[in-house]
């Protein structure tokens, strides 16, 4: 079965610091992969998705980018946080088989 | 006008109730529906997947799709204690590059003993 692994679970970070949060997949080959955002009491925000290796589609102008250096991992970055970059990060994949999208435990971000 | 419309909550109900959770929406594109259940503070699980128009039941768990009246629902029967989620309805149109889901903000629903 496919598992998504995130990391850091938790982290506090200062306004002006970098960011990298990661995603690592098991169980697929050539997936879908996606960030998503989750602001308090709003619903989730497509940040970025890739369909493959180097593959990165952006769908919010925002103060992050993406990457995906490995089949099987995505990254999430920031050079200069923003108190507004505050938020539950999610990592999703769509397995190639299918349409559905399964989502990993989340990093929890606050930017202080 | 949001693409997706969900009632935040609370819903609060005893144990056994039935439970009734609905979306509706505005993009007529939208042919993939899919219910997700999120616990405090976890990422959301997959609950119910439907194509297009129809019921699918699992378990407790029935999805109602009518695309007619572009409007979805999750029923639940004989609630637990353990349904206490957030339950966030999320669709799709077909897309060339990514299965791109734009979710409703979520139903908190609390079910008491």
């Amino acid at each position: 079965s496919q598992t998504i692994h995130q990391w850091p679970a938790t982290l506090v970070q200062p306004v002006g610091s970098p960011l990298s949060l990661e995603c690592t997949v098991e169980g697929t080959s050539n997936p879908n992969l996606y960030w998503y955002r989750q602001a308090a009491g709003r619903g989730l925000q497509l940040l970025f998705y890739s369909v493959g290796i180097g593959q990165i589609s952006s769908e919010v102008p925002q103060n992050l980018s993406a990457s995906r250096p490995q089949d099987r991992q995505f990254i999430l970055s920031s050079k200069k946080l923003l108190l507004s970059d505050s938020g539950f990060y999610l990592c999703a994949l769509e397995a190639r088989a299918g349409n559905t999208i399964y989502f990993g435990e989340g990093s929890w971000l606050t930017v202080v | 006008q949001k693409e997706v419309e969900q009632d935040p909550g609370p819903l609060s109900v005893p144990e056994g109730a039935i439970v009734s959770l609905n979306c509706t929406y505005s993009n007529s594109a939208f042919q993939y529906f899919m219910w997700y259940r999120q616990y405090s503070r976890k990422g959301p699980d997959l609950l119910m997947y439907t194509y297009s128009s129809g019921n699918k039941e699992d378990g407790r768990f029935t999805a109602q799709v009518d695309k007619s009246s572009k409007y979805i629902s999750l029923f639940i029967r004989d609630s637990q204690p353990s349904d206490s989620a957030t339950y966030l309805c999320a669709m799709s149109a077909v897309t060339g590059g990514g299965n791109k889901l734009t979710f409703g903000t979520g139903t908190q629903l609390k079910v008491e003993l």
